[in-house]
């Protein structure tokens, strides 16, 4: 069984500039989250995604958007981006979603650059 | 607000030895507690999780225990490997606004041979 699939793995992008990302949850999971990771930080919450619907939203500008398609395939999209935006972006999926006792599965990662 | 904290953010041990790693929250909303670990340039991969109703969950070498008074949970590998060496997160959840992963910092668990 295929596992959550993140691309790019890398990528670089300059100041200002947007950047999508797209993830691919274990099939038949219905439930994408996304996560950044800086150094010392640990794991942000970005968002979740379930059915098509953004159910929870983290503490983020409003420059980090999301959505997810009917096939559950998610895309995460920051625009006019910043040095700071430099991070690993990781996305996790799980069966039934977030507030019931399943766990999430995680992608390797997209490591944006912000240059 | 750090609702999910790890302390120490690294811990050395002797192969063969326990490693212990500690996690303390304070949103006594959260109702499941997972532990995953995480290697350089990959994800993070679940190792065991624990529900509130519960104060110890074991799967093999990996026990985790939890206080709920306390508002604390730890981690114990016995007997630690080299190959354990990596990034240990810990995470909560609860229900409704609750509900998303919250992560902990992280800590850095070392393994000598």
């Amino acid at each position: 069984k295929a596992g959550v699939t993140q691309t790019p793995r890398y990528l670089i992008k300059t100041r200002g500039q947007q950047v999508t990302l797209s993830c691919s949850p274990i099939s038949g999971h219905r439930s994408v989250s996304w996560y950044q990771q800086t150094p010392g930080q640990g794991l942000q919450f970005l968002f979740e995604y379930f059915s098509e619907t953004q159910r929870n939203k983290g503490n983020f500008p409003g420059r980090f958007s999301g959505r997810q398609f009917s096939n559950s395939r998610s895309e995460m999209n920051v625009s006019t981006l910043e040095l700071g935006d430099s991070a690993l972006y990781l996305c996790a999926s799980s069966l039934l979603g977030q507030g019931l006792n399943t766990e999430a599965f995680f992608g390797q990662g997209t490591r944006l650059t912000v240059v | 607000d750090q609702q999910v904290k790890q302390n120490s953010p690294s811990l050395s041990v002797q192969e063969g030895r326990i490693s212990i790693l500690n996690c303390d929250y304070t949103n006594s909303m959260f109702d499941y507690f997972l532990w995953y670990k995480k290697y350089p340039a990959e994800g993070p991969t679940f190792l065991i999780s624990i529900s509130s109703i519960k104060d110890k969950n074991e799967d093999g070498r990996f026990t985790v225990f939890l206080n709920k008074s306390a508002k604390h949970l730890s981690l114990h590998i016995v007997p630690s490997q080299p190959g354990d060496s990596a990034v240990y997160f810990c995470a909560a959840r609860g229900t409704g606004a609750n509900s998303k992963l919250t992560f902990g910092k992280g800590i850095t668990l070392s393994v000598r041979p």
